[in-house]
């Protein structure tokens, strides 16, 4: 089974420009979670997509918005971005719903922010 | 305070020596218990996943649930020099969308 893939790798942008993130999850997956790492925050949970709606939303500005397609397929996008906004960017995808929450990560993207 | 604390290491054990990683939580809430291996410039990578007291085991790895202390572990027996990495645990509520990660412990195995 193909696991979670995340494109593009790696990423460098300059402050005011806008970015967009896509993610593919496992087959038969419906829940897609987006999440941001840095030293300094550690994993930052953004948001989380279950069936092409946004059923949960961290405490990030409206810059960081998202979305996720029929089939499954999510795509993150931050608007003026910020050198603060440099990170790695993972998602995450699980089958969202009892019986099971695991989430598997993909390999993510680097994003830097100059 | 944050709701998930993990010991932040850095741990460096000699090959073969048995590793115990620690996280406690103060949300009861939380139901589901994960460990997740990160090598660096990677995404996490899951180890274990729990959902209720006790122990699983899997391999050389252990994961253990206290829900009455709100205290996790994960112990690695005969460490190999490829379990140098950083150890996340996460929790989840249930109907969450969200996992609340620990700040991550960094392991050195030592050959």
């Amino acid at each position: 089974k193909a696991g979670v893939t995340q494109t593009p790798r790696y990423l460098i942008k300059t402050r005011g420009q806008q970015v967009t993130l896509s993610c593919s999850p496992i087959s038969g997956h419906r829940s897609v979670s987006w999440y941001q790492q840095t030293p300094g925050q550690g994993l930052q949970f953004l948001f989380e997509y279950f069936s092409e709606t946004q059923r949960n939303k961290g405490n990030f500005p409206g810059r960081f918005s998202g979305r996720q397609f029929s089939n499954s397929r999510s795509e993150m996008n931050v608007s003026t971005l910020e050198l603060g906004d440099s990170a790695l960017y993972l998602c995450a995808s699980s089958l969202g719903q009892m019986p099971s929450y695991e989430q598997y990560f993909g390999p993510g993207t680097r994003l830097t922010v100059t | 305070q944050k709701e998930v604390e993990q010991d932040p290491g850095p741990l460096s054990v000699p090959e073969g020596a048995i590793v115990s990683l620690n996280c406690t939580y103060s949300n009861s809430a939380f139901q589901y218990f994960m460990w997740y291996r990160q090598y660096s410039r990677k995404g996490p990578e899951l180890l274990m996943y729990t959902y209720s007291s006790g122990n699983k085991e899997d391999g050389r790895f252990t994961a253990q649930v206290d829900k009455s202390s709100k205290y996790i572990s994960l112990f690695i027996r005969d460490s190999q020099p490829s379990d140098s990495a950083t150890y996340l645990c996460a929790m989840r509520v249930p109907n969450a969308g969200k996992s609340t990660f620990g700040d991550g412990t960094t392991l050195t195995v030592k050959p």
